[in-house]
């Protein structure tokens, strides 16, 4: 399987920063990746797909940029409902594979 | 509007089978892929598989291969995923998911979850 590595694990900031979450892949995914956010108890929300793309729906301060291996997920300006658990999962290879999540708290 | 309604919670004895339901509504149901995907509590997100509603194609991570079935009845628009020996570790909440279409197989709409408790 195709392993998704992220960072940093947990990020602390403030409102109305710009932040960046990294994901890596261990091998070329081209552009097949999704980021999400989730809350507590709740089920993931899908926020990017196809690695740049804009789920209908979701505020344009978030925005996805990278391919092959290399992905980042750029939130423009925090805001307070921004504070979740965010993961990125890759959907090139026949079995799809998550990252371990990258948690942000409000600093 | 696109929903995905999932069975109710379960409880199982090692060693055991469950089947999760996930009934589609608003969209072409043989037109998008279902993937399932499951969480432990505090845990990150773990793929068990996708299924295509049109074909009956069905891809498993390899973790869950022999032990995983996706099928779907395209006459009431649901999805299932039947997962079987289970253990301890199975206790999740299990996710369906709806592909965004075409040939992007991100999960665009999800299902409320289901709780499956695997204890003695």
């Amino acid at each position: 399987d195709i392993q998704m590595t992220q960072s940093p694990a947990t990020l602390s900031a403030s409102v109305g920063d710009r932040v960046t979450i990294t994901c890596r892949a261990s091998q070329s995914i081209s552009t097949w990746l999704a980021w999400y956010q989730q809350k507590p108890g709740r089920a993931p929300k899908l926020l990017i797909y196809k690695a740049s793309s804009l789920q209908s729906g979701v505020p344009s301060r978030f925005s996805g940029s990278g391919s092959g291996t290399e992905f980042t997920l750029t939130i423009s300006s925090l805001q307070p409902d921004d504070f979740a658990t965010y993961y990125c999962q890759q959907y090139n290879s026949f079995s799809y594979t998550f990252g371990q999540g990258t948690r942000l708290e409000i600093k | 509007q696109v929903q995905l309604v999932q069975s109710g919670a379960e409880v199982k004895k090692p060693g055991a089978s469950v089947k999760v339901s996930c009934k589609a509504s608003g969209y072409t149901f043989t037109s998008y892929h279902i993937n399932w995907v499951r969480q432990a509590t505090g845990q990150g997100i773990e793929c068990l598989g996708w299924m295509n509603p049109n074909s009956g194609d069905t891809g498993y991570a390899q973790k869950f291969q022999g032990r995983v079935i996706m099928t779907g009845d395209t006459s009431i628009t649901t999805a299932y995923m039947e997962l079987g020996s289970l253990t301890s570790e199975d206790t999740a909440v299990y996710y369906c998911a709806r592909s965004v279409g075409g040939y992007d197989y991100a999960g665009a709409y999800w299902g409320q979850g289901t709780l499956v408790t695997v204890s003695s």
